[in-house]
């Protein structure tokens, strides 16, 4: 069955670099669109990243912009996000999710467990 | 960016009876919105995609309707399972968004 297992959280102090992985499996990893999302602490989701299947298409959200980076291993069905300068408003569970489209309609179908990032002094 | 608002924030409902939650978007997103529950610790599930499309497995109880700015999501007959917390989720324009959220709490 389909599985995203998240890693690589933990806490860290401002200014500093984490970088989470998101391991696949299940499906076609080579020809999804893989996503991650976040939930700060008893607030609701904001989409973070995505990157296409060929990886021509990057988007982040402006919030990330110029600080993270969504990059992935298609040889070791793998997702990356590369989370440089933090600050505590980063403080979140990070989830990684595949999107899957019809046309012009997609949605997020799977999604990982999630992994605890804790930017704090 | 594309602003999605929930009403309500909250609600509280006995196990059988209908609910319904609604969104707004701030410009039309045509059919591209879809729904997501989420259980606390856990991740969020889709529940509806397209507006109006079942996801594989989600039970027949859950629909939902609308287009343009207008969306909402039903569940015909509450039950135990479904006391959570719903989102609805724009996928018309990027940066994708979220509503705020529509708790469903045991009445």
């Amino acid at each position: 069955q389909v599985q995203l297992v998240e890693s690589g959280g933990g806490v860290v102090r401002p200014g500093r670099s984490l970088r989470l992985s998101c391991a696949a499996s299940g499906f076609n990893f080579n020809t999804s669109s893989l996503h991650w999302v976040r939930q700060a602490p008893g607030k609701g989701l904001e989409w973070v990243a995505s990157l296409s299947s060929d990886v021509t298409a990057v988007y982040y959200a402006d919030s990330v912009k110029g600080r993270f980076t969504i990059f992935r291993d298609n040889s070791h069905n793998t997702l990356y996000l590369q989370m440089d300068r933090l600050r505590p408003d980063d403080t979140a569970m990070y989830f990684c999710a595949r999107a899957t489209f019809f046309g012009a309609i997609n949605f997020f179908d799977y999604w990982g467990q999630g992994m605890l990032v804790t930017v704090s002094s | 960016d594309i602003q999605m608002i929930q009403s309500p924030s909250s609600l509280s409902a006995s196990v059988g009876d209908r609910v319904t939650i609604t969104c707004r978007a701030s410009q039309s997103v045509i059919y591209s919105l879809n729904w997501y529950k989420q259980k606390p610790g856990k991740a969020p599930h889709l529940l509806i995609y397209s507006a109006s499309t079942l996801q594989s497995g989600v039970p027949s109880r859950f629909s939902g309707s609308g287009a343009e700015t207008d969306f909402t999501l039903t569940i015909s007959s509450l039950q135990p399972e479904d006391f959570a917390i719903y989102y609805c989720q724009q996928s018309y324009s990027l940066p994708l968004t979220f509503g705020g959220g529509t708790k469903v709490e045991i009445k």
